[in-house]
């Protein structure tokens, strides 16, 4: 069992480059998600899609772009890369929208990212 | 403004010494309160779901308990690999983590 798979595992980029963080699932979740994790902030949404085609913004969408072409797939693109978006991003991805049932949310193993 | 706050934010504990965590929040319509682990380099590890006060769940030397207000994660003659950041979080009108609690768990 994969679950979710993320890739890079680290990147470092210079600012104003662009890069897309990719994030896969195998098991058929409707529901996919980008988090960054910042020390003292705890995990913060970015960006959701609560199936194929839909997306919505999070808590902290600036300078990130999502898409949802298909089920298993929700990838992370960053336009400009700023210092500040130097973090630890997480993918994660549950059967159904917390939000109507709290159904788990299972979580990939993290992209480190550092933006010089 | 819905939020949660975990405590303490770093604990050390002798091996089998036993001790909780703190989980408080406050949010609008609670629909369920997870508990995770997080070990260094890691993504979180669900470990429990919590839906009504007075609920409680077990698994190895954990124990997880909900009030209306608050929950704790109870560690009972806790083990070296039981050191790891335990998370909480809740889903209202939107998913929220608190900052976890750092445990170390000395030999």
């Amino acid at each position: 069992n994969a679950g979710v798979t993320q890739t890079p595992k680290f990147q470092v980029l210079k600012t104003g480059q662009s890069m897309t963080l990719q994030c896969a699932q195998d098991m058929n979740h409707e529901y996919m998600s980008w988090y960054r994790q910042d020390p003292g902030m705890g995990l913060r949404l970015i960006h959701y899609s609560v199936g194929a085609g839909i997306t919505d913004q999070g808590e902290v969408p600036n300078g990130y772009n999502v898409s949802r072409s298909t089920t298993e797939d929700f990838p992370l693109r960053l336009l400009s890369a700023a210092p500040s978006q130097t973090s630890v991003y997480f993918c994660a991805s549950s059967y159904s929208s917390y939000l109507i049932s709290g159904n788990t949310i299972y979580f990939g193993e993290g992209s480190w990212l550092t933006v010089v | 403004e819905d939020q949660v706050t975990q405590s303490p934010e770093a604990l050390r504990l002798q091996e089998g010494e036993s001790s909780s965590l703190n989980c408080s929040y406050t949010v609008s319509g609670l629909r369920g309160l997870f508990w995770y682990r997080q070990d260094p380099g890691k993504g979180p590890e669900f470990l429990f779901t919590l839906y009504s006060a007075g609920e409680e769940k077990e698994k190895e030397r954990l124990k997880a308990t909900l009030t209306k207000k608050e929950s704790f994660l109870h560690i009972t003659a806790p083990k070296p690999e039981d050191s790891a950041t335990y998370l909480c979080a809740v889903t209202g009108n939107q998913f929220y983590f608190g900052t976890g609690t750092s445990l170390t768990v000395i030999p």
